[in-house]
């Protein structure tokens, strides 16, 4: 069965600095996967994808995420945080029969950003 | 384009009692899955619909039950409500496929007393 880990439950960075949000996946088959936002009181919003293309992924609001097979890690990053980033980052795994809506979710990881 | 809306954005119900929550899809899309994200938590799969019919289904017993209509919208409905059923509902619409992102609404608030 597939699964995902974030480590780290709760971030916290200074406007301005380097976001890392780590993610660890568990797949028996080349997995799909992705990155998604929440913001309060909101549903969730794709931020980037992996689907086996360029192993370096860019996505919206500056994000990039790099997938690391040997490693099982696809992690997030910003160069620069902004106050308008923080929210609960969830990374996502898709299932062995790779149908999209059947997306495995980690516990996700709330981003603070400190002015 | 219409994104995805989901109603009624808060609902309070009673342990035993019934609820259907809706869903209309983001215009052009054929399939819909619902999430149930507790407190705290991820969100989990709880089944999907494509072509009206039932596509896959997670870990939930079957009183947890959909519908998907012609139009694409869709419905969730749980019966003999349980305290741990509070939690946010959040309905998905994508084009059939792994490489179709999900498009969420902003959810369902459930919360059973």
């Amino acid at each position: 069965a597939q699964s995902v880990t974030q480590l780290g439950s709760h971030v916290s960075v200074s406007e301005g600095a380097l976001v890392l949000l780590r993610c660890n996946y568990s797949s028996s088959v080349p997995p799909y996967l992705f990155w998604y936002v929440q913001y309060p009181n909101q549903g969730l919003q794709l931020l980037l994808k992996y689907t086996s293309a360029a192993t370096l992924v860019k996505g919206i609001n500056g994000f990039e995420a790099e997938f690391k097979k040997s490693e099982t890690s696809f992690h997030l990053t910003k160069p620069s945080a902004h106050m308008s980033d923080a929210a609960e980052y969830f990374c996502a795994v898709s299932d062995e029969r790779g149908s999209q809506g059947n997306l495995i979710f980690g516990k996700g990881t709330k981003l603070s950003v400190k002015p | 384009e219409t994104g995805v809306t989901q109603s009624p954005t808060h609902l309070i119900k009673t342990r035993g009692q019934q609820v259907t929550l809706r869903c209309s899809s983001q215009s052009g899309h054929n399939t819909v899955s619902w999430y149930q994200q507790a407190l705290g938590q991820g969100p989990q799969f709880i089944f999907q619909y494509y072509r009206e019919e039932e596509n896959g289904r997670g870990n939930f017993p079957p009183r947890f039950s959909g519908l998907q209509f012609p139009n694409y919208s869709s419905e969730l409905n749980v019966n003999a409500l349980e305290l741990d059923d509070s939690a946010l509902y959040l309905c998905a619409s994508s084009l059939q496929g792994p490489a179709s992102p999900l498009h969420f609404g902003n959810g369902t608030r459930l919360t059973v007393t």
